[in-house]
């Protein structure tokens, strides 16, 4: 059953802490999506890699986010400090065959994150 | 002008009649055009994608896409109560980037 995994599921945390999310991508998948979805602004893409190269992290607040792959099994979000702000679900997406046309990515069930 | 714009909703269509979804995009040059469903809490699955302008049908979901416009639709005949979900509209820029809508809700009364 191949699907992408995030972990936690649910993470609440206090002002000013890190936070790490996890995502393991489906085996093959060469690409790798970060958003971010809140009800206000909907789904944001934050970072986006390839071949564990980032490749677009423009939707990324630089100075407290930060996006790696160090392997081609684990991408990680870290965020530090936290601010409440940054409370939102935050979704893990993989995909393969990027420079086709049609590139369909499959969702993680997503990281709730509340920043108090 | 958001790059891909949908109307939130909520649309509410009987039971068995055909739903009709709307998104329109500002890139000239965007390449593909996807539609995913969200049921509340859980993850957008994709249910539809379509490059070529026209139509596509795929059981009871008919994309259209017209390029000249900037637009593209989804239609679901035969609404279903499962069917009541937020659409979430997605288009690959010219610069390779998948832009999504904020969403439409649909509602099926039974």
């Amino acid at each position: 059953d191949a699907r992408v995994t995030q972990t936690p599921r649910h993470k609440v945390t206090e002002m000013g802490q890190e936070v790490t999310m996890r995502c393991q991508p489906i085996l093959g998948h060469n690409t790798v999506f970060w958003y971010r979805q809140t009800m206000m602004q909907g789904l944001e893409l934050l970072a986006y890699f390839r071949n564990r190269a980032p490749l677009d992290d423009s939707g990324m607040p630089k100075d407290r986010f930060s996006a790696e792959m160090p392997d081609a099994t684990l991408a990680t979000l870290k965020i530090q400090p936290s601010e409440p702000r940054d409370s939102a679900v935050y979704f893990c997406a993989s995909g393969s065959l990027p420079d086709r046309v049609y590139n369909e990515q499959f969702f993680g069930p997503g990281t709730r994150l509340t920043v108090l | 002008q958001k790059e891909v714009e949908q109307n939130s909703g909520p649309l509410s269509v009987p039971e068995g009649a055909i739903a009709s979804l709307n998104c329109t995009y500002s890139d000239r040059g965007s390449q593909s055009f996807f539609w995913y469903r969200q049921y509340s809490g859980k993850s957008p699955e994709l249910i539809m994608f379509i490059y070529s302008n026209g139509d596509k049908e795929d059981g009871r979901f008919t994309a259209q896409l017209n390029k000249a416009s900037q637009y593209v639709s989804l239609l679901i005949r035969d609404s279903q109560p499962s069917d009541s979900a937020t659409y979430l509209c997605a288009v690959k820029s010219s610069a390779s980037k998948i832009i999504f809508g904020s969403g439409t809700r649909l509602s099926i009364r039974p």
